[in-house]
This record gives C-alpha cells, structure tokens and sequence, in this order.
C-alpha cells in the first residue's frame, strides 16, 4: 500500500517570498512521483514528475521539486511566488506497476501581495 | 496543454435517481480514470479504463457504480442508484500510457454531484 503526506494543509507568503510545499511518501518499490496544482474550481494541471534519474526535477512556472529516497520525500520550491500561484498543491504517486494515482491531502498556498 | 472537459460541471438530483457523468478525454489517449473527492477531504482513485474494460477498481467504486466508453465517444460513470454519499466532486482524467515515464493523468475540471 502506498501512502502519501502533506504535512502542511496551509501555507501564506508574499509575493516574491520563496516557498517549499513538503510531500512525504510511503513505498517500497519503484515509484513515480508528481506534483499538481489545482485552482479553484478548475481540475488539476501537471506540474512535473519524477521517475528515474537527476533528483531534482523542473516544472512549469518555476517550479521545481526534489526525490530523496532516503527521507521519502518529494517537496515542491519556487523561488519566487507570484500571486497567480495562489491554489491548493497535490503530490501523488503512483507504483510502477500500475496506473492508479495515489493523492496527498493537498496544500493551499495563498501568497498576498 | 491537452484538455480533458466534463459535462455537466453541476448536477443536483434526489437519491435513489440514476445520474451519468459525461468526460471528453484527450483525443489520442487510450487510458481513462474516474476520481472522487469529497469536500474537505483527499482525491482518491476510483476506477480506471481501457481498451473496453476496467483495469482498476477501488473499493469505493461500489456495484451500483459502472463505467463505459460506447464507440469512442464520452467516457462516462454512472450511478444508479445514487445515495446521499455519492455527493462529492467527480474528476475524468485521461492518459497516454499506463506505466513508465510517460503515463500523466491530464484531469477535466470537475462534476460537482450533490444528491439530496
């Protein structure tokens, strides 16, 4: 069984501030992991995923996030936050064998002007 | 980016009525999945579907629950009978591939469910 934590269900900042929006995941296999941004009342948009490879992995707008098996973590940064990055952050996963996402419980980032 | 579109975006009907959810999934994508999310509470993975079947079901993709894709069309969920507990957020998503590198999910915006 695979699970997923996101361990912050809030987080404010200013424009221009940096974030880290944290993921944590239980797994033991392969894994592929992602990261989605949903603003309100639309679906969720892909922002990057992480497979196999370079750990640190680049998104849109900015975005980027970083695997590290050995915390079991895969947090999402931006530099620089704009206000348009206001919306709720969903990291998933999904084992290799199969298609089935898994979902955290999700972050809303609200950053102010 | 590709879209996945969801008719209707609301749908309000009593219990125990049938309702279908409609989702137009990405043109070239073969692999399709139905999620639930109640308000307040996590996405979680309801079904997914291909080549005519269902691949993948959770236990909350309950009897009265069944999913098609007639002639290529829409990809749709149908409850029948619905319950008080069907009232959540619905989403379709599409993708190209099952497993691997290249197996995103592009999600459609949604059908609010609320059964009275």
């Amino acid at each position: 069984t695979q699970t997923v934590s996101q361990s912050d269900a809030h987080v404010t900042v200013f424009e221009g501030d940096s974030v880290e929006l944290r993921c944590n995941y239980s797994y033991g296999g392969s894994i592929y992991l992602s990261w989605y941004i949903q603003h309100h009342g639309r679906g969720l948009q892909f922002l990057l995923k992480y497979y196999s490879g370079n750990p640190v992995v680049q998104g849109v707008n900015g975005f980027e996030a970083e695997f590290s098996k050995s915390d079991s973590s895969f947090h999402l940064r931006k530099a620089s936050v704009h206000w348009s990055d206001s919306a709720v952050y969903f990291c998933a996963v999904r084992n290799n064998a199969g298609a089935k996402l898994t979902f955290g419980g999700g972050t809303r980032l609200t950053v102010r002007p | 980016g590709p879209k996945v579109l969801q008719i209707p975006s609301h749908q309000i009907i009593d219990m125990g009525q049938m309702v279908t959810l409609n989702c137009d999934p990405v043109s070239n994508h073969l692999y399709f999945y139905w999620y639930k999310q109640i308000l307040g509470q996590q996405m979680e993975f309801l079904v997914n579907f291909y080549n005519g079947k269902v691949m993948e079901k959770s236990k909350l993709f309950k009897d009265q629950f069944s999913v098609e894709r007639p002639d290529g069309s829409y990809f749709t969920l149908k409850i029948q009978p619905t319950a008080l507990e069907d009232s959540a957020v619905y989403f379709c998503a599409s993708g190209r591939d099952w497993g691997g590198n290249y197996a995103e999910q592009f999600f459609g915006p949604g059908t609010r469910l609320t059964v009275l």
